[in-house]
């Protein structure tokens, strides 16, 4: 069975601040691998994925992840965040070999000070 | 164009009742899933259905929860006998194809209150 972990629950940041959350899967087969946003009465959407190809992939409003296939880790990071970032940020997985579905990490509740 | 849509968007019920969770997946994507999101669960994964195959029930927490999908579009999912812990939003997806790379859209969710 595939799991995700994210390690960081909440965290608060000032704006230009850089952040990175960290994502770690646990799966031995090929996977996919996905960012989430909820903002603030909103739903899911999707930041990045990656599943195959250049390791570093890079999503909407200026966020990127790093896919580390020896560290079984898929870090978020954005060089300077918004007070917009706001928002509660998933870490999923997926593998054909698994089920199509997603597995989701516990989430991290970021806040960003103005 | 339109995305997931779901109904109602809030439900209240009383201990013991069935009800009724509708999900109105994206025109054209064959996939359609269910999960929900609890403060003690986090978002865990239900039902899917892909076309026409059986649909994967790995993902029911009991034999009171049950799916189906009408037609290949519209999808119900139904909980028998409703529990305090059932309390949760349930959130509905749909994608384009059933490969696993392929992005889910999601649905805002119904947020379903047992009391």
């Amino acid at each position: 069975a595939q799991s995700v972990s994210q390690h960081n629950h909440h965290v608060i940041l000032s704006e230009a601040a850089s952040l990175e959350l960290g994502c770690n899967y646990s799966y031995g087969g090929t996977v996919n691998l996905f960012w989430y946003v909820q903002y603030p009465g909103q739903h899911l959407q999707l930041l990045l994925k990656y599943f195959s190809g250049d390791p570093l992939v890079k999503g909407i409003k200026g966020f990127e992840a790093e896919f580390i296939k020896s560290k079984f880790s898929f870090n978020l990071r954005k060089p300077s965040v918004q007070w917009s970032d706001t928002a509660e940020y998933f870490c999923a997985v997926s593998s054909n070999n698994a089920g199509n579905m997603l597995t989701f990490g516990g989430g991290t509740r970021l806040m960003v000070k103005p | 164009g339109a995305g997931v849509s779901q109904s109602p968007s809030n439900k209240v019920t009383e201990k013991g009742k069935d009800v009724e969770l509708r999900c109105d997946p994206i025109s054209g994507h064959t996939a359609l899933y269910w999960y929900r999101q609890s403060l003690g669960q986090g978002l865990e994964f239900l039902i899917y259905f892909q076309g026409n195959s059986a649909p994967d029930k790995s993902g029911l927490p009991s034999d009171r929860f049950s799916a189906e999908r009408t037609g290949g579009s519209v999808s119900t999912l139904t909980i028998q006998r409703t529990q305090q812990e059932d309390s949760a939003v349930y959130l509905c997806a749909s994608s384009l194809r059933t490969a696993s790379y392929n992005e889910q859209f999601f649905g805002p969710g119904t947020r379903l209150t047992v009391l």
